[in-house]
């Protein structure tokens, strides 16, 4: 059974910083690429990061690129969000997501977490 | 603005047929496997359709897809009340060098 738990939601204030974490399992996690979406209140999905398997291609959305940095621990398994700079139109719902496998280019978002809560406010 | 446009919400009553479109470009849609995911608000988005017009084993053979230039459309048949739910396709965007998504259509079963 596959599962991805994501973990660091919270409260912040503007201009704080945030880190997630994302626990996978069940599947050969370093075979996968993995990214992030999130869900801000009232709106739709929308893709902010990908990191692929082996951790030497990052990809960002215009939205966060300078202030989120994404990263793996193919050895713990585990993805992340280092989040900075963070503004109320952050505020979301964090979904960790099981990306492509290394060798099926083209291929797009097969798994996702339950997510997580993030509220920037003062 | 989403870069793939999507009609806002749809509507169907049960048993009927019902069509949610996708539109994008030639960066996108036009190179680019197509995927569709349903939300029901509150839960993880479950994929529907992967490589455009592909059921993961274990999906109901009412959900069908096809891409066709820069577009693709999602076919739902034999509607239900439990596929009320929000409904998002997505691709990869050469240009942008990023995902993007529609801006979701919103299902409603009368």
């Amino acid at each position: 059974q596959l599962y991805l738990v994501e973990s660091g939601g919270g409260l912040v204030k503007p201009r704080g910083s945030l880190r997630l974490s994302c626990a996978g399992s069940g599947f050969t996690f370093r075979d996968y690429y993995m990214s992030w979406i999130r869900q801000a209140p009232g709106k739709g999905l929308e893709w902010i990061s990908r990191i692929s398997n082996s951790d030497d291609k990052m990809y960002y959305a215009d939205s966060v690129k300078g202030r989120f940095t994404i990263s793996r621990d193919n050895a713990k398994n585990s993805l992340y969000l280092q989040m900075n700079s963070l503004r109320p139109e952050d505020t979301a719902i964090y979904y960790c997501v099981k990306d492509r496998h290394y060798d099926s280019r083209g291929d797009l978002f097969h798994y996702w977490g339950q997510g997580t809560p993030v509220t920037v406010s003062s | 603005q989403s870069v793939l446009t999507q009609s806002p919400s749809a509507s169907g009553t049960p048993g009927q047929t019902v069509t949610i479109s996708c539109s994008g470009s030639t960066s996108n849609i036009g190179k680019n496997y197509v995927y569709w995911y349903q939300h029901f608000p509150g839960t993880a988005p479950r994929l529907l359709i992967y490589r455009s017009d592909q059921r993961p084993s274990g999906l109901p053979d009412r959900f069908s897809a096809s891409k066709s230039g820069t577009s693709a459309s999602l076919v739902i048949t034999g509607l239900r009340s439990g596929d009320e739910a929000d409904y998002y396709c997505a691709t990869w965007d050469d240009s942008l060098s990023g995902a993007v998504f529609g801006g979701g259509t919103k299902l409603t079963v009368l």
